[in-house]
């Protein structure tokens, strides 16, 4: 199954790091990794992305384990405007293969 | 705002009619791409253009599904002989195409909510 797993839902308190994993244990070895998130209404927006290193940009961070079977989504300081549903994508070329998605609730 | 839009939002139909459906990409983007939702799932890939042609299409757009993309810019999702099945989220994104192996970036736009009774 090309798909991801992701834990249904997670909640978090605001001002405090959020870290969602995500199993991708089929992937391949050219496949990247995708997070994009939903919010309610809305398409889904780009968070970040990687295939092999951990990766950093003014959103997020992305921890990629070094088999590459799982990675994990690094909120730094989750803010109200965080709580969405998270996806993980394996992408093969262009074609994205999204999961269910972790709906992530923030407390204030 | 020169975003990914997609007209009508909402569109409410009775079983069997025809209802089609718009995605304005980004303008610079040669690819667009249609995905389907349903309550409580991710997206689900239907098909894709780069410019005009029709590149790929899932085994989900059955033949009651058509899409179009006649200039490579704005493109058409029909749906014939609607059934209660079709109700979902119809998502439509751009991207502009890389070279090499580096992964594109695809923008969404906010979706065609689809209401069959």
């Amino acid at each position: 199954d090309a798909k991801t797993t992701q834990p249904n839902s997670m909640e978090s308190n605001e001002e405090e790091p959020v870290h969602l994993p995500c199993n991708h244990s089929t992937i391949s070895g050219t496949d990247y990794i995708h997070w994009y998130r939903q919010l309610p209404s809305q398409g889904p927006e780009y968070v970040i992305h990687g295939l092999t290193s951990n990766v950093n940009n003014r959103m997020a961070s992305l921890a990629i384990a070094e088999d590459r079977k799982s990675s994990t989504l690094i909120l730094h300081r989750a803010t109200l405007r965080d709580a969405a549903v998270y996806y993980c994508i394996r992408s093969n070329f262009n074609k994205f293969y999204f999961g269910s998605g972790t709906k992530l609730n923030v407390k204030p | 705002d020169t975003g990914v839009s997609q007209n009508p939002r909402h569109k409410i139909t009775k079983r069997g009619q025809n209802v089609t459906f718009r995605c304005d990409p980004i303008s610079e983007h040669n690819r667009l791409y249609w995905y389907r939702q349903t309550l409580g799932q991710g997206p689900e890939f239907l098909t894709y253009f780069q410019n005009e042609a029709q590149l790929e299409k899932s085994r989900l757009l059955s033949d009651r599904f058509s899409a179009e993309r006649p200039k490579g810019s704005f493109s058409t999702l029909e749906i014939q002989r609607t059934e209660q099945g079709d109700s979902a989220m119809y998502l439509c994104a751009s991207s502009s195409r890389t070279s090499g192996r580096i992964p594109e970036t695809q923008y969404f736009g906010p979706g065609t909510r689809l209401l069959v009774l």
